[in-house]
């Protein structure tokens, strides 16, 4: 059964940074495309950003590019996402997904409070 | 990287049709053939029901249905029912490389 936990999330101040990460299991992690995906409460889903199974291609949504990294360590089955320079409007529930031609498994999030 | 459009609310009365659709462009949803629906219960994390346009994961039921024509991809509910009440959301491989997701569609069943 292929498993996506999430941690990392909380309350951080504007300005400042925070580290999520996700443990996969269940499924072959390092042939797979990873996803990070944000959903405010109550309002849609947003795609955040993927990372090639190798790591050698990242993508981002405009609005984050600059800002958040995304990595993986295939040997931890572990995706991450380092967020810099938070905004309020960077306040959501990250989700990270196993991503083939789009998400196809979703964690259960992690919720990233930008307040001060 | 503007979201593709859905309707804002569907609604059907248990055993009904209904279709969702999901409008964008050329870039995305017209480009190929990476178009995908989720589905999400209040306070739920979103579930995959849809992939590569019309292909079902399995345990997904074949009252689910997916198509596209153009730039606009459908999600079609047959036989709907009580537990098919949630919010929909497609989402579109694009041609720079990045996913958008649909603005959600809300389906009731009356």
């Amino acid at each position: 059964e292929v498993q996506l936990v999430e941690s990392g999330g909380g309350l951080v101040q504007p300005g400042g940074s925070l580290r999520l990460s996700c443990a996969a299991s269940g499924f072959t992690f390092s042939r797979y495309w990873m996803s990070w995906v944000r959903q405010v409460p109550g309002k849609g889903l947003e795609w955040v950003a993927n990372i090639r199974e190798d790591g050698s291609n990242k993508y981002y949504v405009d609005s984050v590019k600059g800002r958040f990294t995304i990595s993986r360590d295939n040997a931890e089955n572990s995706l991450s996402l380092q967020m810099n320079s938070l905004r309020a409007e960077d306040t959501a529930l990250y989700y990270c997904a196993r991503d083939s031609g789009g998400p196809i498994n979703w964690g259960q999030g992690t919720l990233v409070t930008v307040s001060s | 990287q503007s979201a593709l459009t859905q309707p804002a609310s569907v609604s059907g009365s248990p055993g009904q049709s209904i279709t969702i659709s999901c409008a964008g462009s050329s870039s995305d949803v017209g480009f190929y053939k990476y178009v995908s629906w989720h589905q999400q219960h209040p306070g739920k994390a979103p579930k995959l029901m849809i992939y590569e346009v019309s292909n079902r994961p399995s345990g997904v039921s074949n009252r689910f249905s997916g198509s596209k024509s153009g730039n606009t991809a459908s999600l079609t509910i047959s036989g709907l029912q009580a537990d098919d009440e949630a919010d929909y959301y497609c989402c579109s491989h694009t041609s720079s490389g990045v996913y958008v997701f649909g603005t959600g569609t809300k389906v009731t069943v009356l």
